[in-house]
């Protein structure tokens, strides 16, 4: 079964620094999905950015950006120029795209990171 | 594009008490993924929904149910509510179910 890990709970930066938030999975797949979502105290969920496996090229996202480690089994969020609007919890999730093996519609997610930017 | 809606977003039911949930996905959307998530357990998957059909399920008792509408619209149904359901209640919608998911506001549900 697929796991996805996010080993920093709470994570705080300064305002206009860099921040990089820190997940890897384990799968025996080669092709698969990788996304960050975004959950504000508001609690909706915003997808943050997205990557497919099977892509070498890492996603970015104007100040969002991903370095993918696929040997590793690693998938970082970077966020250049923090603002206090990205203040939020931070999931790193996983999904199959495939039509078989129950697989469909199914995010696995990590435990989420706490982001908070300070002024 | 409207996005994914879910009402209701707040839900105070006691225990032993049934409750249905309903979410309309983006139009065009034909699948739609149920979610649970609490502090203790996190975002967990209920089950996904796809014309009409249950595609696929996680591992919860049987308590929990869905259906599936012809125009996508989904509602989820909880019975014989206990303390540890409540939760925030997200539902999430895509194409095919194979993709990326968009997420409504979802409903919390709070059980006396």
């Amino acid at each position: 079964a697929q796991t996805v890990t996010q080993s920093q709970p709470e994570m705080s930066v300064q305002e206009a620094e860099t921040v990089t938030l820190s997940c890897t999975y384990d799968t025996s797949e080669s092709n698969y999905y990788l996304f960050w979502y975004k959950q504000p105290p508001s609690r909706q969920m915003i997808l943050v950015i997205r990557q497919e496996a099977y892509k070498q090229q890492n996603a970015t996202e104007n100040r969002f950006s991903v370095n993918f480690q696929k040997a590793a089994k690693s998938f970082s969020l970077k966020i250049s120029d923090s603002q206090l609007g990205d203040t939020a919890m931070y999931f790193c999730a996983f999904m199959k795209p495939s039509n078989y093996g129950g697989s469909q519609g199914n995010l696995i997610f990590g435990k989420g990171t706490k982001l908070s930017v300070k002024p | 594009k409207a996005g994914v809606t879910q009402t209701p977003r707040y839900l105070i039911k006691t225990r032993g008490q049934q409750v249905t949930l309903s979410c309309s996905p983006i139009s065009g959307h034909r699948s739609v993924s149920w979610y649970q998530q609490t502090p203790g357990q996190g975002l967990q998957f209920l089950f996904e929904y796809f014309s009409e059909t249950q595609r696929n399920k996680g591992n919860f008792p049987g308590r929990f149910s869905g259906r599936q509408f012809s125009n996508s619209r989904s509602e989820m149904n909880v019975s014989t509510l206990e303390l540890g359901d409540s939760a925030l209640y997200l539902c999430a919608s895509s194409f095919l179910g194979l993709e990326t998911q968009y997420f409504g506001p979802g409903t919390r549900l709070l059980v006396l």
